[in-house]
């Protein structure tokens, strides 16, 4: 399955748009790409997934290259509540393959 | 909405203690899963299951194992705490749809100390 690479924290503003990289250069061809948000002291929760080029819902926007070799999570002003752990994940469509592999994950701090 | 349900929240056991951890969900998922989570490592797979009876080996297995006898029931076994086990454990389960990869759902996390 791919591993996946996140920078270990960023952080940003109030009312900015935040960009946050994955990399998975090993990503196979039927994997789909995942991204979820963890509050402290709470399970992980689903917030996109795609498998190319952008895909957008009322949390976020979610861009993969041709290549499929990373992608990029883009909230859009965020405020104080957007503070938490992002995770990037790939996983096959079925069986055996629906294993989900968390990293460690981008700790995205949001200050005022 | 879909439910996971750890059996506790808090859990305090003995170290060389038989630890059963128990997850229900109620949304007829396939899969199911069990992570580990401690400060600076992010979650970790314990075990994976994505039928009933079946069981594919996580990044972490050593020390744990499974049982999962019906499909809405994933129960992780400490077969001799240690104190190193000590941590939050999380669970989760997800449709299995051929074609395409579904969101998981997570229980609250049960946090185990092994003293």
């Amino acid at each position: 399955l791919a591993k996946t690479t996140q920078p270990i924290s960023m952080d940003s503003y109030e009312g900015q748009e935040v960009n946050i990289t994955c990399s998975h250069n090993n990503i196979a061809t039927n994997d789909y790409i995942t991204w979820y948000q963890q509050f402290p002291s709470q399970g992980p929760r689903f917030i996109i997934q795609g498998y190319k080029t952008k895909v957008t819902n009322e949390v976020a926007s979610l861009f993969i290259p041709a290549d499929r070799k990373s992608s990029t999570l883009s909230l859009p002003r965020v405020s104080l509540s957007d503070t938490a752990v992002y995770y990037c994940l790939v996983a096959g469509p079925g069986g055996a393959t629906n294993k989900l592999i968390f990293g460690t994950g981008t700790l995205l701090a949001v200050q005022p | 909405d879909v439910k996971v349900t750890q059996s506790s929240r808090y859990l305090v056991k003995r170290t060389g203690e038989k630890v059963f951890l128990e997850c229900v969900q109620d949304m007829d998922h396939e899969n199911m899963f069990w992570y580990r989570q401690d400060p600076g490592l992010g979650l970790r797979l314990i075990y994976f299951s994505y039928d009933v009876k079946m069981k594919e080996k996580g990044d972490i297995p050593e020390g744990y194992s499974v049982s999962r006898e019906k499909k809405e029931r994933f129960s992780l076994i400490l077969e001799s705490a240690s104190t190193n086990q000590t941590s939050m454990y999380l669970c989760a389960s997800s449709y299995r749809v051929s074609g395409t990869n579904t969101e998981a759902f997570f229980g609250q996390g049960t946090r185990l100390t092994v003293v």
